[in-house]
């Protein structure tokens, strides 16, 4: 079925170092992957998001990669701050009417970033 | 523009009560997708709902329903609850198959 997992479940660095968080992907149809934040006591909250037609895409301090070959997503965070700490999430979506407002998330990986 | 609001935060019920918990979407947007999430199982996808109309359901029971009104707020319901249904309540909204924007959830609590 499809399952969207991520290698390591935790991560630490310290502040100013940068962070990659992997996940890797099952549903080779999926054409849609989106990583969120989560900080404790709050619901998700959106950082990036790639279409399959693209293997990269930056934003403010994050760059996501997307390797379609190996069904791989990472996401790359520059100059990590003690406010990234937060649980981070990658989600896909499948293609097709089944996908309606479905999101297929990945386990999470804990980041903690050391001042 | 106000983002997602989801009532009430926090709720305390026993078994067997039935629960509604409510989701208000960022404005424009009609798609109001509802996920549950436990320490145990992740984040898991509930229903969807567009236009009022459900469009997309998860693997979950009869008990869990849901609805949407014509100004795009909506509602899940838990009937007969059990223990297992603890969990946070997420719902996420978006406009047609474009990102979606998550609240603040509803920690449920089963006794």
């Amino acid at each position: 079925g499809e399952s969207v997992g991520l290698h390591l479940p935790t991560l630490s660095v310290q502040e100013g170092d940068n962070s990659i968080i992997n996940c890797a992907y099952s549903n080779s149809a999926s054409d849609y992957f989106i990583w969120y934040k989560q900080e404790s006591g709050k619901g998700p909250q959106f950082i990036i998001d790639i279409r399959s037609n693209m293997d990269k895409r930056q934003g403010q301090r994050v760059t996501v990669l997307l390797n379609k070959t190996v069904k791989h997503l990472s996401l790359q965070i520059a100059a990590t701050q003690p406010g990234d700490s937060a649980v981070y999430f990658c989600a896909e979506r499948g293609a097709g009417g089944t996908s309606y407002g479905k999101l297929t998330f990945g386990q999470g990986t804990i980041l903690t970033v050391h001042p | 523009k106000a983002g997602v609001t989801q009532t009430p935060r926090y709720l305390i019920k026993t078994r067997g009560q039935q629960v509604t918990l409510s989701c208000s979407p960022i404005s424009g947007h009609r798609s109001v997708s509802w996920y549950q999430q436990t320490p145990g199982q992740g984040l898991q996808f509930l229903f969807e709902y567009f236009s009022e109309t459900q469009r997309n359901k998860g693997n979950f029971p009869g008990r869990f329903s849901g609805r949407q009104f014509s100004n795009s707020r909506s509602e899940m319901n838990v009937s007969t609850l059990e223990l297992g249904d603890s969990a946070l309540y997420l719902c996420a909204s978006s406009m047609q198959q474009e990102t979606q924007y998550f609240g603040p959830g509803t920690r449920l609590l089963v006794l």
